[in-house]
């Protein structure tokens, strides 16, 4: 197994460009998400999605999209990028369950908004 | 709203020593908490968890304690090793049926020789 994989692995916009980060995982995982992480703080939650079909946003999702169409990949959609968008972005998925241990993450995208 | 943060940003400890890595929540409804290592241009790594109705929980050379009176949690590590040298993050979950997670901020532990 792969695990969770993220592409590209870094990336540079202008600012108002778009462009779609990719995740996909191959554990059959129903739960993913998606997070950013800057200088000096934890992770946020971007948005996620609990299966096929469901997405739901998490504690910063403006400026962002999400679709899960299948099972094994979650893309996160920039619309029009921002240098506040500079980041690290980590996709993350597990199996449901009571306990939210199980999270598997990805090994991130550097994203550099100029 | 409610967050997790961490006590100290950075924290040295010489190799074999024991490291204490603290960590402060304030939602009295989080049902798990959980310990997460990052190593540099990596993606967290889950260390060790534990339940509310716990106080501790122990793994290999780690130590998770838990005290809710105050809201205070810690991750114990023993002997600590040069590959423990990373960012050491907590993480709870706040409850929810969808069971997503709320990060601290981090703490930067560096192993001396």
């Amino acid at each position: 197994n792969a695990g969770v994989t993220q592409t590209p692995k870094f990336q540079v916009l202008k600012t108002g460009q778009s462009m779609t980060l990719q995740c996909a995982q191959d554990m059959n995982h129903e739960y993913m998400s998606w997070y950013r992480q800057d200088p000096g703080m934890g992770l946020r939650l971007i948005h996620y999605s609990v299966g096929a079909g469901i997405t739901d946003q998490g504690e910063v999702p403006n400026g962002y999209n999400v679709s899960r169409s299948t099972t094994e990949d979650f893309p996160l959609r920039l619309l029009s990028a921002a240098p506040s968008q500079t980041s690290v972005y980590f996709c993350a998925s597990r199996t449901p369950g009571p306990t939210p241990s199980g999270y598997t993450f990805g090994s991130g995208t550097r994203l550099t908004v100029v | 709203g409610e967050s997790v943060g961490l006590h100290l940003p950075t924290l040295s400890v010489q190799e074999g020593d024991n490291s204490i890595i603290n960590c402060a929540y304030s939602n009295s409804a989080s049902d798990y908490f959980i310990w997460y290592k990052q190593e540099s241009g990596k993606g967290p790594q889950f260390i060790i968890d534990i339940r509310s109705n716990m106080d501790k929980r122990q793994g290999q050379r780690v130590t998770v304690l838990l005290n809710k009176t105050v809201k205070h949690l810690s991750l114990q590590i023993a002997a600590t090793q040069p590959g423990d040298s990373a960012v050491y993050f907590c993480a709870e979950n706040p409850g929810g049926s969808a069971r997503q997670l709320t990060f601290g901020s981090g703490t930067q532990l560096t192993v001396l020789p």
